[in-house]
């Protein structure tokens, strides 16, 4: 069945240090994937997504890479700020056309002065 | 840059009462949805909607919830007789299909939801 799922629960990363929060996923029939920041208090904010067909994306600051072998994505934040302190999800759609999203534990990045 | 907003922020009702949740999504959005998170847990699909009617729902959505898009910039989702079991944050969400986004979901901030 459908599992989105962390490694690590809790990650603390020195300010200016990169940070990699990992996931893995079952679904071998997942084609999207997005990563989510939360805040305290706040929905779930877009931050980058990724296609089955690609295996690295990169924004401003961020990077996803998609392993389909071992069915792992990742979230590289480069230089992190203390505004990247959240908890960071993981989701995927399950299968193509898909509107739910499933969405991992979470992760809660802090980031240490 | 245009977001989906929520209200109520916070609701507090009596277990076996009605509420209703507020969502306006992104104006040229199409897509509509609505997710549950329970405290410390992940975020939960509830409901999707398009043209009108819903187009998947999970087992979570029983009976007890429905949807409605009464106008053409609200979205808004019924619990008819709430449990304690329904006390969590609940979030609307929407999508635009157009540019082949249709699975990027922009969320609002959500109403907590506390039955008593």
């Amino acid at each position: 069945g459908e599992s989105v799922g962390l490694h690590l629960p809790t990650l603390s990363v020195q300010e200016g240090d990169n940070s990699i929060i990992n996931c893995a996923y079952s679904n071998s029939a997942s084609d999207y994937f997005i990563w989510y920041k939360q805040e305290s208090g706040k929905g779930p904010q877009f931050i980058i997504d990724i296609r089955s067909n690609m295996d690295k994306r990169q924004g401003q600051r961020v990077t996803v890479l998609l392993n389909k072998t071992v069915k792992h994505l990742s979230l590289q934040i480069a230089a992190t700020q203390p505004g990247d302190s959240a908890v960071y999800f993981c989701a995927e759609n399950g299968i193509q056309g898909a509107q739910k999203l499933v969405f991992g534990q979470g992760t809660r990045l802090t980031i240490n002065p | 840059e245009p977001e989906v907003t929520q209200t109520p922020s916070h609701q507090v009702t009596q277990m076996g009462q009605e509420v209703i949740l507020r969502c306006v999504p992104i104006s040229n959005h199409l897509y509509f949805y609505w997710y549950r998170q329970i405290l410390g847990q992940k975020v939960e699909f509830l409901v999707s909607f398009y043209n009108n009617e819903i187009s998947e729902k999970s087992e979570i959505f029983d009976d007890q919830f429905s949807v409605e898009r009464p106008d053409g910039s609200n979205f808004t989702l019924k619990i008819r007789s709430t449990k304690l079991e329904d006390s969590a944050m609940y979030f609307c969400a929407s999508s635009d299909p157009t540019g082949g986004d249709l699975e990027t979901q922009y969320f609002g901030p959500g109403t907590r939801l506390l039955v008593l």
